[in-house]
């Protein structure tokens, strides 16, 4: 079964930095998709950014950017400039890629990320 | 694009009562929503898949008297808490994934607070 690994539940970071925010995963499948997802305070999922593993390349959204390394499984999230409202619970998920596979998003359990003005 | 209404926002209910919340996709069509449990300060648990027109496909574990689901069209799902229990008292979220795509992020609705009193 495929397990997604959040090792850090909290972090903290000052307004303008830069952080990191880890993810590991663990599939037999060898094409699938990976998530990272915010849930603010308002308890709303929003998709921050997404990685299909077939592509070798990065993903990037704005000031957000993923670190994918597909050997090791892993799938770290880098937030640049940091604003206050990045403060949230950060939620990595992966899917199986095939339309006949699962369907369902496999969460992480979930890290708390606080921006310190 | 990609809007998911979920209601009711906050329900309170009696012990032994039932409660029905929706979950609707605003602007697309989606043959696959999806149900979650979310514990304070934890992941989200799927509880189950519900597919337009057929049964749900419930998780390990999960009561299937207890959280009955509809989907009766591609734009509604239903859950219903039968003969809610104060353990009940939770947060639900559902999300839909739009037809024919496979690997998009799925949307999520605001969520649904329930207290069973």
């Amino acid at each position: 079964a495929q397990t997604v690994t959040q090792s850090q539940p909290e972090m903290s970071v000052q307004e303008a930095e830069t952080v990191t925010l880890s993810c590991t995963y663990d599939t037999s499948e060898s094409d699938y998709y990976l998530f990272w997802y915010k849930q603010p305070p308002s308890r709303q999922m929003i998709l921050v950014i997404r990685q299909e593993a077939y592509k070798q390349q990065n993903a990037t959204e704005n000031r957000f950017s993923v670190n994918f390394q597909k050997a090791a499984k892993s799938f770290s999230l880098k937030i640049s400039d940091s604003q206050l409202g990045d403060a949230a619970m950060y939620f990595c998920a992966y899917k199986a890629l095939s339309e006949g596979g699962s369907e369902k998003l496999v969460f992480g359990k979930g890290m708390k990320l606080t921006v310190n003005p | 694009g990609a809007v998911v209404s979920q209601h009711p926002s906050r329900v309170i209910c009696k012990s032994g009562t039932s409660v029905k919340i929706e979950c609707r996709s605003l602007d697309f069509q989606a043959t696959t929503m999806f149900w979650y449990r979310q514990f304070p300060k934890q992941s989200l648990m799927l509880m189950a898949t519900s597919n337009e027109g057929s049964k749900a496909t419930y998780e390990q574990g999960v009561e299937k008297d207890k959280f009955l689901i509809n989907h009766a069209s591609l734009t509604l799902s239903t859950l219903t808490v039968t003969s809610a229990h104060p353990e009940d008292s939770s947060f639900y979220i559902c999300s839909a994934r739009r037809a024919g795509t496979v690997g998009s992020g799925y949307t999520f609705g605001s969520g649904t607070r329930l207290t069973v009193v």
